[in-house]
């Protein structure tokens, strides 16, 4: 399996709203990322855990919370955002922080209206 | 400044055409370079993954060259398919001493239209 899944594949929220983003990987990975991609541009780094623990924390506004609950798992949970964070969400994960190739999900399409 | 460049922005070809994209860094010290390609609205897939010491790779219809000395590498693909029309995004890996995934540094990529 080498799949990572992102759910919910988009999601609208209003600005008031919580709700968190999901993903998954049972490739034994060790390292997990989130990303946030706005049209047109390349992908940026938001956050990096090694072994379940936060490692990167790349200046992201607390409105956007990262959970690893174990070693498959990423959330990010999300809450009083702004418009301007409507955005493709990436998680991606890879054999360690030294691993050469990171695994993309799907990406799940956020709406903040 | 550690920089990734691509060109061109978006390439529009007709259907069994090749083509070769370009990407320029200025990434230092230059640790590996992998091309990626992204479909509207999915996540980036692996096309390629490049070291200082290699020169060519080729992967199917895709043939990635690096040239560490001028710092520039391609991705040239043979015989398009509609199915290639996506982002294709070179990435550039620093080296550093933390050795963290942090040091990627991300082209904006090139945006290819296979045309039937």
């Amino acid at each position: 399996d080498t799949e990572v899944t992102q759910t919910p594949k988009h999601l609208v929220m209003g600005m008031t709203n919580k709700k968190s983003l999901k993903c998954e990987q049972h490739m034994g990975h060790r390292a997990m990322y989130w990303y946030k991609q706005k049209a047109k541009k390349p992908p940026e780094l938001m956050f990096v855990y090694s072994y379940e623990k936060l490692s990167i924390n790349e200046s992201v506004p607390s409105r956007f919370s990262p959970e690893c609950p174990n070693s498959s798992l990423l959330n990010l949970h999300l809450h009083a955002l702004q418009p301007e964070d409507s955005a493709l969400y990436l998680c991606a994960s890879s054999q360690d922080t030294r691993g050469e190739t990171q695994y993309f999900g799907p990406g799940t399409r956020l709406l903040v209206l | 400044k550690n920089q990734v460049e691509q060109s061109p922005q978006s390439l529009i070809i007709l259907e069994g055409k090749n083509c070769t994209l370009q990407c320029n860094y200025t990434v230092s010290p230059f640790s590996n370079l992998r091309w990626y390609k992204q479909d509207t609205g999915r996540g980036p897939v692996s096309l390629t993954i490049m070291t200082f010491s290699e020169n060519t790779k080729s992967n199917g219809r895709y043939t990635a060259t690096l040239d560490a000395d001028t710092k520039q590498s391609s991705l040239h693909i043979t015989a398009s398919q509609l199915s290639d029309s996506a982002s294709y995004i070179c990435v550039v890996r620093r080296g550093a001493s933390r050795g963290s995934q942090g040091n990627l540094i991300f082209g904006k990529g090139t945006k290819l239209s296979v045309k039937p």
